[in-house]
């Protein structure tokens, strides 16, 4: 596709509930990340994936969040076990190699917005 | 207190004006620093990237950046109604390999 993709774009789930993310990155992009993004917060790092492993998980908060890329392109947040405190935007971004990296420019998808009742 | 500070607005300017966002930071060893816009329920989106110090002007965006006194800004020029959005800060260490820090975001907004 022509930009990154996430879905789904609302998830409204219940308290305890499992919970994934999609995230399809533009197409050759080997680099990703999700972010997290609260109300009225700018987006808080999640983890970045360099190909099909995590290279940094350090954004994490703990147990309950996971994230698989297995063929090196798309990518799935998981989250067990939701809590109320879950309740953001996720968004995905991806990045190309080489030079474009330096310039910064991640591209990000629209965000999955997540509401846990 | 967080790394990277940025007032969160809202801020409103007739259209024309020149706008002034800014942000300070504690982290001495950013070396990047970016600024994104982001428009509602939309991901943000590059606008501006600047290595180090200095200035750097695209159109009617100029980012500054003074590492002395850990504060950057981005100023709008002949500001429009479509530039009406959320400005946010980013910075890093080392690019590509490690993530973004975001400021909290300004939310501008131009009247016509």
């Amino acid at each position: 596709g022509a930009g990154v993709s996430q879905t789904p774009s609302n998830k409204v789930t219940e308290k305890g509930k499992y919970v994934e993310l999609r995230c399809d990155p533009i197409s050759g992009h080997t680099a990703l990340y999700w972010y997290r993004q609260s109300l009225g917060q700018g987006p808080e790092f999640l983890i970045y994936f360099q190909g099909t492993g995590a290279a940094d998980d350090s954004g994490l908060p703990n147990d309950r969040f996971f994230a698989v890329r297995p063929e090196g392109s798309v990518s799935t947040l998981k989250i067990q076990r939701t809590e109320r405190g879950d309740s953001a935007v996720y968004l995905c971004a991806s990045s190309s190699t080489g030079d474009r990296e330096r310039t910064g420019e991640l591209f990000f998808g629209e965000g999955s917005r997540l509401t846990v009742l | 207190q967080k790394e990277v500070e940025q007032d969160p607005g809202p801020l409103s300017v007739p259209e024309g004006a020149i706008v002034s966002l800014n942000c300070t930071y504690s982290n001495s060893a950013f070396q990047y620093f970016m600024w994104y816009r982001q428009y509602s329920r939309k991901g943000p989106e590059l606008l501006m990237y600047t290595y180090s110090s200095g200035n750097k002007e695209d159109g009617r965006f100029t980012a500054q950046v003074d590492k002395s006194s850990k504060y950057i800004s981005l100023f709008i020029r002949d500001s429009q109604p479509s530039d009406s959005a959320t400005y946010l800060c980013a910075m890093s260490l080392i690019m590509g390999r490690r993530a973004l820090t975001f400021g909290s975001g300004t939310r501008l907004q131009v009247q016509p």
